[in-house]
């Protein structure tokens, strides 16, 4: 079964509004790593936190880690159209052997 | 020029056919992935690859193989194509000394008819 599970699986917004997502893991991790999915494309690595970490930030990116609940957020302020793509969670168990991906959460930021 | 690249970007083929997929990077990544996804499952690991000598399988290896070749080629094979193997496949590479970020290819849409 998948490591990570996100929530929502689909996210409609305003342009200028943010997004939360959420993802929730069963397992200690290493890191966490959030990856950003345009339609039918490959992925791209937006940020990385590590289980030390309680936040981190990059750019309009804000990343929060609680591993007592094994849970992160992924948050993006003041979003725009191009913002529109799948989000996944990954949990890295042992610094930099495997990733497990989460099912996604599709935003969608309306103009 | 793309650091990971993939071939072909899209391929059709008839059930019981054998296909390659074929990656390729200019990362100088030891690490190399071959994940598929399918819709709302999000991805999941075929086969990986720590180096040359070295192949792991991961969840979803039956009626996949795979070949390293070099540092810089990882191909993914179905011996026996089948329709539930229809998805879209992806390469990844890393490189540990570098941090845990993987790089992923444009992904290989696959129709198994």
């Amino acid at each position: 079964s998948q490591q990570g599970e996100e929530d929502p699986q689909a996210l409609s917004i305003q342009e200028g509004e943010n997004a939360t997502m959420n993802c929730s893991y069963k397992t200690s991790i290493n890191n966490l790593q959030w990856y950003r999915q345009n339609s039918g494309r490959g992925l791209v690595h937006l940020i990385l936190i590590r289980s030390n970490e309680r936040e981190k930030h990059s750019g309009r990116l804000r990343v929060t880690l609680d591993t007592s609940k094994k849970s992160s957020s992924l948050l993006i302020t003041a979003s725009r159209a191009a913002d529109t793509a799948s989000y996944f969670c990954a949990t890295d168990l042992t610094s930099g052997s495997r990733l497990t991906f989460g099912e996604g959460t599709q935003l969608t930021v309306n103009p | 020029d793309a650091d990971v690249t993939q071939t072909p970007r899209n391929r059709i083929t008839k059930t019981g056919k054998r296909i390659m997929l074929e990656c390729s990077q200019t990362k100088g990544h030891d690490r190399m992935y071959w994940y598929r996804q399918d819709p709302g499952l999000g991805l999941r690991l075929i086969y990986y690859s720590f180096d040359v000598k070295d192949i792991n399988k991961g969840e979803i290896s039956d009626g996949y193989s795979v070949s390293r070749q070099a540092q810089a080629k990882f191909s993914l094979s179905l011996e026996s194509a089948i329709p539930n193997q229809t998805a879209l496949y992806f390469c990844a590479t890393s490189d540990p000394l570098a941090g845990e970020t993987q790089y992923f290819g444009p992904g290989t849409r696959l129709l198994v008819l």
